[in-house]
C-alpha cells in the first residue's frame, strides 16, 4: 500500500518547545515538500527538497528546520523561535520529472498553547 | 508574479448543476496545472490536472478549460454531487515548486 504516511495526527504543545513531525514516503519520489495550511486558507511552502541531503527554504521558512538524510523521510522541527506555529501541516512527495504529480499525506494537526 | 488568483471564494451550487471554479496567474514559466480536492481533516487529492499546451482535458466530471493567451484556467464540475462538497485548489508548477490558489469552498445542496 503506497502513499505517504504523517504522525501523529494530533499534536500538542506547550509554547517554547520544539516539536517535530513526522513525514514517510513509500513512493520512491526524489522530491518532498511541507506546506502549512491555516484555516481557510491556501498551501503556503515553509520547505522543500529534491534530492537527498539537499534542501531549500519555501515562502515561510522561518523557526522551522528540516533534514533529509533518507529518500523516504523528510521530518519537519517546530522550534520555539516560530511566532504562531498552531497549523495544519500537509507533507507531499512528488517526482522531479515528467508532470510531477504531487501527493499530500493525511496531515499533522499541531495546537501550541 | 509567483501569485495564483482564484474565484469565487466560496461557491453554492444545487445538486445536478454545473461548478466553475477559476483561477488566473502572471508567470508564465508555469508548465502545469493541477487541480486539487480537499475535505475536512484531510489532505489534498490531485483530481484533474493539463499542460498549457493543451486547451480542455476531461475526466469524467470534471474538465479543466485552459487559455493560454488570457493566463487563466478554469474547473468545470458537471452535474455537481453533495459528494463533491470540498474545497478545491488549483496550483502551477514552475520547475520545482508548486503554486496554489487560496482555494474555493464549494457545497452543493441536495
Amino acid at each position: 500500500d503506497g502513499g505517504i504516511t504523517q504522525s501523529p495526527k494530533y499534536l500538542f504543545r506547550k509554547e517554547g518547545q520544539n516539536v517535530t513531525l513526522s513525514c514517510e514516503q513509500n513512493l520512491n519520489h526524489d522530491a518532498m515538500y511541507w506546506y502549512r495550511q491555516d484555516p481557510g486558507q491556501g498551501l503556503r511552502l515553509i520547505y522543500y527538497s529534491q534530492i537527498v541531503n539537499d534542501f531549500q527554504k519555501g515562502d515561510i521558512a522561518e523557526g522551522y528546520s528540516v533534514s533529509r538524510e533518507k529518500k523516504e523521510s523528510f521530518p519537519l522541527t517546530v522550534t520555539s523561535a516560530q511566532k504562531n506555529p498552531t497549523a495544519f501541516y500537509l507533507c507531499a512527495s512528488s517526482q522531479t520529472g515528467g508532470l510531477r504529480r504531487q501527493y499530500f499525506g493525511p496531515g499533522t494537526r499541531l495546537t501550541v498553547t | 508574479q509567483q501569485q495564483v488568483k482564484q474565484s469565487p471564494q466560496s461557491l453554492i451550487v444545487q445538486k445536478g448543476g454545473i461548478s466553475i471554479i477559476n483561477c488566473a496567474y502572471e508567470n508564465t514559466a508555469f508548465d502545469y496545472f493541477p487541480w486539487y480536492q480537499q475535505f475536512p481533516g484531510k489532505g489534498p487529492a490531485l483530481l484533474i490536472a493539463i499542460r498549457p499546451d493543451v486547451s480542455e482535458k476531461k475526466e469524467g466530471r470534471f474538465t479543466i478549460s485552459f487559455n493560454k493567451s488570457a493566463k487563466q484556467f478554469s474547473l468545470h464540475i458537471m452535474d455537481s454531487q453533495p459528494g463533491d462538497s470540498a474545497t478545491y485548489f488549483c496550483a502551477a508548477l514552475d520547475g520545482q515548486n508548486f503554486v496554489f490558489g487560496p482555494g474555493t469552498r464549494l457545497s452543493v445542496l441536495p
